[in-house]
């Protein structure tokens, strides 16, 4: 069954750092997606994707916060100085249209 | 107010009972999903609905539009069941609206 494979799994950085969050959607889907995670709280939406633009982005998702296609398959997220409340899991997600496909999360702790 | 909301927020049960977890939403949908997510972090996408019933295995999701409400039942349930439990919906803007989830724990 088709992935969505996000790497790497786990990272840590310095509070300053920039940080980027790889993922590889499926490849037929169109729409792509960030969600993050904050220990013991609810998933929250950062950015939608489709034609090479953003879609819809929530208030989380400030002038730090950037995502790319470079190469038609991968699908980044650009954390550009990192904060300690940064720290999350950070979910990438593709779909065709509705009915998502989640990755594994990478885990992002600031230190 | 929360936009999406799932009762309950913990649940314990014996192995072979059948569970019920509840959603309820306040905003105009066009879809609604239940996800699970195990301890290590991933989550799994279980359904999608945007009207009636769906079942898959042990497991059965139903949506009432009108009332604006969700149902995850699992049937027989398993340890291995064990894990949290996520309603989130298909607002209108490309965006999920996630509920806080049920953590659910079925002891053997």
């Amino acid at each position: 069954e088709p992935e969505v494979t996000q790497t790497p799994s786990h990272q840590v950085t310095q509070m300053g750092q920039e940080v980027i969050l790889r993922c590889v959607p499926i490849s037929n889907h169109l729409y792509f997606y960030w969600y993050r995670q904050i220990l013991g709280q609810k998933v929250e939406f950062l950015v939608s994707f489709y034609n090479n633009e953003i879609s819809e982005k929530s208030e989380i998702f400030d002038d730090q916060f950037s995502v790319e296609r470079p190469d038609g398959s991968n699908f980044t997220l650009k954390i550009r100085s990192t904060k300690l409340e940064d720290s999350a899991m950070y979910f990438c997600a593709s779909s065709v249209h509705y009915g998502y496909t989640f990755g594994s999360g990478t885990r992002l702790t600031v230190v | 107010k929360n936009e999406v909301e799932q009762s309950p927020q913990n649940l314990t049960a014996q192995e072979g009972e059948f569970i019920t977890i509840n959603c309820s939403y306040s905003v105009g949908i066009s879809a609604l999903h239940w996800l699970q997510q195990h301890p290590g972090g991933g989550i799994v996408s279980l359904f999608m609905l945007s009207s009636g019933k769906k079942k898959h295995g042990r497991l059965i999701a139903t949506i009432n539009i009108q009332e604006k409400h969700s149902s995850l039942h699992i049937t027989a349930s398993h340890p291995r069941d064990s894990a949290v439990y996520i309603c989130a919906v298909d607002a209108s803007n490309y965006q999920l609206i996630w509920g806080a989830g049920t953590k659910l724990i079925i002891k053997p």
